[in-house]
């Protein structure tokens, strides 16, 4: 699986964005990225994914470099229930690999009034 | 409505032990995990069935046994329970099996082994 980086953690003031990056430089070509986030004492939840063009939902949006070598998750007005963990996943590409999320440490994205 | 639900929310139990945690979706989805998330928040998949069949067995203890009775529940039964279970566990499903599926967590068992 491809490892990704996040920064451990950030802060937001209240109605900025928040720009979290993600490193994923060995990403193989039909690998997609992932982002799910998890709020104080409850189940990861879905944000967005990606494989190489930008994406944009009611959440957030995905900007992808063109090397696809990192990623940027865009939260565009943050409010204090946007405080959560923030994981980073690179998909496997198949094979015995099927559904297997691998998470890591996430970013702590703190949103202050 | 709860798409995802897990029963209990807590559980504390002796050392030595069996338990069961159960898990059920009603988003009509293919595909249920389990992850176990321990005392440093990191989460790992534990199992996954697609269908009731077994499709992905991460390196867990004989001791933990999951089962399908259908593709709308996937239990946990933990024997000879120990400390080092204590953990949360989380129950996910999703649509099909493939890697570009999204998964729905349940809302966890918060396992005390005592």
């Amino acid at each position: 699986d491809a490892k990704t980086t996040q920064p451990p953690s950030m802060d937001c003031a209240e109605g900025r964005a928040a720009n979290l990056p993600c490193n994923h430089s060995t990403i193989s070509g039909n690998e997609y990225v992932y982002w799910y986030r998890q709020i104080h004492s409850q189940g990861p939840q879905y944000i967005i994914h990606g494989l190489k063009n930008n994406e944009t939902n009611e959440m957030a949006s995905l900007i992808i470099t063109e090397d696809r070598k990192s990623s940027t998750l865009i939260l565009p007005h943050a409010t204090l229930r946007d405080t959560a963990v923030y994981y980073c996943i690179v998909s496997p590409a198949g094979g015995t690999s099927y559904g297997k999320l691998t998470f890591g440490q996430g970013t702590i994205l703190t949103v202050h009034p | 409505d709860t798409a995802v639900s897990q029963t209990p929310k807590y559980l504390v139990t002796q050392m030595g032990n069996d338990k069961s945690i159960k898990c059920e979706q009603n988003l009509g989805h293919d595909t249920m995990y389990w992850y176990k998330q321990d005392s440093k928040k990191f989460l790992k998949i534990m199992f996954s069935y697609n269908n009731k069949e077994l499709i992905i067995n991460e390196t867990v203890p004989n001791r933990f046994s999951p089962k399908s009775p259908d593709k709308a529940h996937l239990n946990l039964h933990i024997n000879s329970l120990e400390l080092g279970d204590s953990a949360v566990y989380f129950c996910a499903s999703s649509q099909d099996r493939g890697w570009r599926e999204t998964q729905y967590f349940g809302p966890g068992t918060r396992l005390l082994v005592l």
